[in-house]
């Protein structure tokens, strides 16, 4: 069935990196937009990057640009997010996400999560 | 601060039908025929359960649809069960950005 599962989460000092990774299966990964959404602890939802289909454009939230980038391996059916010099805001249970239509060069409706990989930055 | 305004909570009881809004301007609601809403249950990833204002993905009850007026969108879950008791959030399309912008979660409570 359609899946994505997400891993690399755990603890980074601030300053410091990590790189999540979200393995896609049962469908065109290539053909889909990929998306990382974020939600700190009792908070909402927030959209941080979005990644086109054939990995030739990305967008980030002003929250994180110059420190998070997107990037994709549709060989490995893979997205990834490269986190540098989190902060404290950063802390959050990050989730990937699936574009509903194929093809697309902008994020819309996300319809395939996956379970969320916590990052928590702490010194 | 959230982009889109959802109510903090709703509540209803069993059979009940409850509609929660969403609030938002005419660079993103008010624009463009491209809201969603997604179910989140604690500790779980959200699923999406409207999309395109009133669409409805396959395997998502008739008890759920969603609507649109001016910059509001709204949805509505009838005949309400234990199991919608969960938070609720939108999100849609934004002119402004080019990444979605989700409202503030609501959470419903079933009585």
């Amino acid at each position: 069935q359609v899946q994505l599962v997400e891993s690399g989460g755990g603890v980074v000092q601030p300053g410091g990196s990590l790189r999540l990774s979200c393995a896609a299966s049962g469908f065109t990964f290539s053909r889909y937009g990929m998306n990382w959404v974020r939600q700190a602890p009792g908070k909402g939802l927030e959209s941080v990057a979005f990644i086109r289909y054939d990995g030739t454009n990305s967008y980030y939230a002003d929250s994180v640009k110059g420190r998070f980038t997107i990037s994709r391996d549709n060989s490995k059916n893979t997205v990834y997010l490269q986190i540098n010099s989190p902060r404290g805001e950063d802390t959050a249970v990050y989730y990937c996400a699936k574009d509903f239509h194929p093809l697309v060069v902008v994020p819309g409706t996300l319809d395939i999560w996956g379970q969320g990989t916590l990052v928590t930055v702490s010194s | 601060q959230s982009a889109l305004t959802q109510p903090a909570s709703v509540s209803g009881s069993p059979g009940q039908s409850i509609t929660i809004s969403c609030t938002g301007s005419a660079s993103d609601i008010g624009g463009y025929d491209y809201v969603s809403w997604y179910r989140q249950y604690p500790g779980n990833g959200p699923k999406l359960m409207i999309f395109d204002v009133s669409d409805r993905p396959s395997g998502v009850s008739a008890r759920f649809s969603g609507s649109k007026s001016g910059n509001t969108a709204s949805l509505t879950i009838s005949g309400l069960q234990a199991e919608d008791e969960a938070d609720y959030y939108c999100s849609s399309y934004t002119s402004s950005g080019t990444l979605v912008v989700f409202g503030g979660g609501t959470k419903l409570t079933v009585l």
